[in-house]
């Protein structure tokens, strides 16, 4: 079973600063790869897909990068409404499939 | 606008069953698959299993397997998650949310399930 690993934990920014999450896969998952927005109180939101592609009416400020087992999601300049917990999520197609999410990282204020 | 309605909260007595709800509306429902997830208060999400509406097939984690049942009517458009011999380990937010190819988009609001005595 395919592991996810989210670095750092947390993330203490202010607002304009620039974010920097990763997420490690345990074995390779090419690039299929999403990202999600959770706030308090709400659903995940999913942001990236296939690792760089943003989902519909998602801000240009995000951007995903990475293949294989290394991946990345940038906030380019935090807005208030950014701080939250971002958690990434891949599929194993192998026999069962099987659906993995990492722990999470989350972005608060500094 | 692609929606997913989720039933309202549920407490439950442990060993009890719950059953959540989750109806879909402005798709095809039986083009894509469902998946249920859940998170307990404070804590990381948690995939549960999935199912494809159109065949009825299932697959699940193998921590809830024997306890976790998918299932759907497509005359309604609603699939359904049945958990059984809750503990109070099991208190948590419930989701569904369609399957796109493997990322999930859109989630249902969430549905708590509190398991108390």
């Amino acid at each position: 079973e395919i592991v996810l690993t989210q670095s750092p934990a947390t993330l203490s920014l202010s607002p304009g600063e620039r974010a920097t999450l990763s997420c490690r896969a345990s074995q390779s998952v090419s690039s299929y790869l999403a990202w999600y927005q959770q706030k308090p109180g709400q659903a995940p939101r999913l942001l990236i897909y296939d690792a760089s592609n943003r989902a519909t009416g998602i801000p240009a400020r995000f951007s995903g990068s990475g293949s294989g087992t290394d991946f990345t999601l940038t906030i380019s300049s935090l807005e208030p409404e950014d701080f939250a917990v971002y958690y990434c999520q891949q599929r194993s197609n192998w026999p069962p499939a099987v659906f993995t999410f990492g722990p999470g990282t989350k972005v608060d204020i500094k | 606008q692609v929606q997913l309605v989720q039933s309202g909260a549920e407490v439950k007595k442990p060993g009890a069953s719950v059953k959540v709800s989750c109806k879909a509306s402005g798709y095809t429902f039986t083009s894509y698959d469902i998946n249920w997830v859940r998170q307990a208060t404070g804590q990381g999400l948690e995939w549960m299993g999935w199912m494809n509406p159109n065949s009825g097939n299932t697959g699940y984690a193998q921590k809830f397997q024997g306890r976790v049942t998918i299932t759907r009517n497509t005359s309604i458009s609603t699939a359904y998650m049945e958990l059984s011999s809750l503990r109070s380990e099991d208190t948590a937010v419930y989701y569904c949310a369609r399957v796109q190819r493997y990322e999930l988009d859109p989630w249902g609001q969430g549905t708590l399930v509190t398991v108390s005595s």
